[in-house]
């Protein structure tokens, strides 16, 4: 079985764009989550979403914002882009939003600011 | 201020000695879960511990749940060069709602042959 797939795997932007970055879910699980992990330092939380809501929001400003779309697949949008913003972003799919249940990540789109 | 503090944040051994890492909070968890995560790839699920005082193996890897569930260890024996990576604890404080992981900085290890 496939596992998460993230697109692009990679991506330059410069300060002002914004960019979408794309995740598909394993096969049965309905909830996706994004993550940013900046180099050296642990993932973190941004959005969680099951069967296409908004469960749950990190902090993080409202440039963030992503959609879950009927087949679960993702999207994760950034407006107004920042030096700052450059990071590996997870996305991790799991059968529900539940504690206990095992999270499954992609490889990450590397996104670099310039 | 990290709410899982990891420990030590690198380490570097050779082949064949045995290691620890722990993951410490003040807040207490419903769950933590371990993970490892190799350059250019996305973290993987090594564990979850959610028993108070849990103990769990994994071949010459052993994790351990504190008693009072605000801690955990991932102990090593006999760290080959393929155990190298990035090992990161996360986990969601009691009363979280849904499947927000909330993750430590990570401890870099480094086995030489």
């Amino acid at each position: 079985d496939a596992g998460v797939t993230q697109s692009p795997t990679h991506l330059i932007k410069t300060r002002g764009q914004h960019v979408t970055l794309r995740c598909s879910p394993i096969s049965g699980h309905k909830s996706v989550s994004w993550y940013q992990q900046v180099l050296g330092q642990g993932p973190q939380f941004i959005f969680q979403y099951y069967e296409k809501e908004e469960r749950g929001r990190g902090n993080f400003p409202d440039r963030f914002s992503a959609r879950q779309f009927p087949n679960y697949s993702s999207e994760l949008n950034v407006n107004a882009l920042l030096l700052g913003d450059s990071a590996l972003y997870l996305c991790a799919s799991s059968l529900w939003t539940g504690l206990e249940q095992p999270q499954h990540f992609g490889d990450g789109t590397r996104l670099s600011i310039l | 201020t990290q709410l899982l503090e990891q420990s030590p944040q690198f380490l570097s051994i050779q082949e064949g000695e045995n290691l620890t890492v722990y993951c410490n909070s003040s807040s207490v968890f419903s769950s933590l879960q371990w993970y490892r995560q190799e350059p250019g790839e996305g973290p993987v699920l090594l564990v979850t511990v959610v028993t108070g005082g849990e103990v769990k193996k994994l071949k010459r890897l052993t994790f351990q749940f504190g008693d009072a569930r605000k801690d955990s260890s991932l102990h090593i024996t006999a760290a080959q060069p393929g155990d190298t990576g990035l090992y990161l604890c996360a986990g969601a404080p009691r009363g979280t709602s849904y499947g927000k992981l909330t993750f430590g900085q990570g401890t870099i290890l480094t086995v030489h042959p």
